[in-house]
Formats: structure tokens, sequence, C-alpha cells
């Protein structure tokens, strides 16, 4: 069984660009979690979608922003990029919509604005 | 709100001995607690997660533990290995909050052959 997939694995970008990164959950899941790590904040929550809603937003700008499509893969978008967007991107995915049996993260996309 | 404190920060233990990981949590009503390994630049992987209404679970030589009433969790790794070496996160879920983990800030372990 394939796990969470996240694509690309490496991006860079220059300050005011847009970057949109995509996520591949396990199949069957139907939820899939955010999450941005830098070495100076830890893992921050971004945000949370089930059957293409979000459900819940963390304390991020609008600048991010995300979807889930009706397969479940889902997609962030980041707009006008600050060096300070520079992180490791995780994608989170759980079977229920209550995580009961928790959640499975994908390798994450490390994103580079120079 | 939710805080996630793990102590210490970094851990160096020679091969062979006992690892004992500490993660508290200041919001007793949690859903569950998971505890994830991260390599270097690489995703989280999933060790072992405790519902609420449990314990303790355990996997090979790892074991955690649970006490809600005083904010704790402890993960222990039985005789320790070079290929232990990696960052330790513990992460729960608040129901209050939705689906949403709020992590520690990880216990950077060092394992010395």
């Amino acid at each position: 069984k394939a796990g969470v997939t996240q694509t690309p694995r490496y991006l860079i970008k220059t300050r005011g660009q847009q970057v949109t990164l995509s996520c591949s959950p396990i199949s069957g899941h139907r939820s899939v979690s955010w999450y941005q790590q830098t070495p100076g904040q830890g893992l921050q929550f971004l945000f949370e979608y089930f059957s293409e809603t979000q459900r819940n937003k963390g304390n991020f700008p609008g600048r991010f922003s995300g979807r889930q499509f009706s397969n479940s893969r889902s997609e962030m978008n980041v707009s006008t990029l600050e060096l300070g967007d520079s992180a490791l991107y995780l994608c989170a995915s759980s079977s229920d919509s209550q995580a009961h049996y928790g959640y499975t993260f994908g390798s994450g996309t490390r994103l580079t604005v120079v | 709100k939710q805080e996630v404190t793990q102590i210490p920060a970094a851990l160096s233990v020679p091969e062979g001995e006992n690892l004992v990981l500490n993660c508290s949590f200041t919001d007793s009503a949690i859903y569950n607690l998971q505890w994830f390994r991260q390599d270097p630049g690489k995703g989280l992987t999933s060790l072992l997660l405790i519902q609420s209404s449990q314990r303790e679970q355990t996997s090979g030589r790892l074991n955690a533990s649970l006490d809600k009433s005083s904010g704790r969790s402890t993960l222990y790794i039985a005789a320790s290995q070079p290929g232990d070496s990696a960052t330790y996160l513990c992460a729960v879920m608040v129901p209050a909050a939705g689906n949403k983990l709020t992590f520690g800030g990880g216990t950077r372990v060092l394992v010395k052959p």
C-alpha cells in the first residue's frame, strides 16, 4: 500500500513568486493536513481538509491557501513568497474523520525562497 | 491553548543503553498522543499511537506510556542502537482544537557505537 506522496521533493523559488505543492494521501484516506516545519518554530499546523472541505486552519496569513479534490488529493499554494516561507512542508493523511488511527506523514517538500 | 514540551532537547547515549524520552502537555483533555521519528531532512515516521483511554502501547523495543492526569508521556527505547539516532517528536490531538496535531519541539538523540 503506497504511503503519502508529496511532490515535488525540492523547490527553489524567488521572493514574490507563488508556489503550489501537491499531496496524494494513502488510498482511502479522506483527511489531509498540512504542516510547516522550520528550525525556529518547529512544526506548525497550516490547515486540514476532509471530503473537500477545509475544517480547520492554523494561524498563517492569507497567502497560504489550500484545497482538496474529490479523489482526496490536496494542494497548497503560497503566493507572494517571502524568505521566511523557506521550510519543510509536510502533508499527513488519516483514514477517518477523527483521526482515530493517527496520522501518516509524507516525506515533505523542501521549499527554499531566495 | 495546548502546549507540548519535550525535555531534553538533545540526548547522547552509548549503544546498548535504554533511552527514556519525555513529553509533557498542558491540556489533559487529549484525544490521542502520537510519537514520531524524524531523520534529518526527512518526513515523520509514526512510531506509536496511544488513545486517551489507554495507558501504554508497545511495539518491539519501543514502549510508550501515557498519564493524562499529570500531562505526561514517556517513550522508552530498549537496548539502543546507532540506527536509533534521530529526532523524536510527540504530538497530541485535542478535540476542542479539531483534527490538529500540536507538536513538541523534539528530542534529538545520538546513539554512539
